[in-house]
């Protein structure tokens, strides 16, 4: 049973750059959420997607955007990188019920650093 | 608002002692649930235990142990005869429609 995979595992980027960090969730999970990490932090959650919509939305500017795709897999962008967006991206994937809260599980994360 | 509380920024403790980690939280929810998760060197978060907001029940599993107090707020995990192994950082998460985390506990187990 394949867990939470992400690419790329690292990535360095330049200020003023656009980035794409990709995820694929657990089998049988339908819904992604997105965190990033700052170092010594704890995540902080961008966003979360299910059925190909953005569902909650952390307090992150409108450069991170999302998408997911028919087979509940999810891609992060940023755009116009800025120092501070280095960070570890976290994907997790979850099964959305009509109540309650579904456990994450989590995947390895995006290592990004903006030069 | 939603937050969570991990005091403790670093705890050292020598192979087999016991040590508790601390978690209080904040919430206006009446249901709600709390996670513990384990984030080794690799980074990637590794669930521990899951609770909801109405079962007080604590809970064991091995030399895991976690103590539910509503009425402090409190989420507190023990490790009982700590291994160099349960070297990680720890957070603490509080679940509804997002997942607040706290800012975690490093957990250093010397041999």
């Amino acid at each position: 049973d394949a867990g939470v995979t992400q690419s790329p595992t690292h990535l360095i980027k330049t200020r003023g750059q656009q980035v794409t960090l990709r995820c694929s969730p657990k089998s049988g999970h339908d819904t992604v959420s997105w965190y990033q990490q700052a170092l010594g932090q704890g995540p902080q959650f961008i966003f979360q997607y299910y059925e190909e919509e953005e569902r909650q939305r952390g307090n992150f500017p409108d450069r991170f955007s999302g998408h997911q795709f028919p087979n509940y897999s999810s891609e992060l962008n940023v755009n116009a990188l800025l120092l501070g967006d280095s960070a570890l991206y976290l994907c997790a994937s979850s099964f959305l019920k009509t109540s309650g809260t579904d456990t994450q599980y989590f995947g390895p994360g995006t290592r990004l650093t903006v030069l | 608002a939603q937050k969570v509380t991990q005091a403790q920024t670093e705890i050292s403790v020598v192979e087999k002692e016991d040590v508790t980690l601390d978690c209080v939280y904040e919430t206006r929810d009446t249901t709600y649930y709390l996670f513990w998760y384990k984030q080794p060197p690799s980074g990637e978060l590794v669930f521990l235990i899951r609770r909801n907001s109405f079962d007080e029940q604590n809970e064991i599993s091995g030399r895991y142990s976690w103590n539910f107090q509503k009425s402090t707020s409190s989420f507190n995990f023990t490790i009982t005869a700590s291994q160099v192994v349960d070297s990680a950082v720890y957070f603490c998460a509080l679940g509804g429609n997002q997942f607040y985390f706290g800012t975690g506990t490093s957990l250093t187990v010397i041999p």
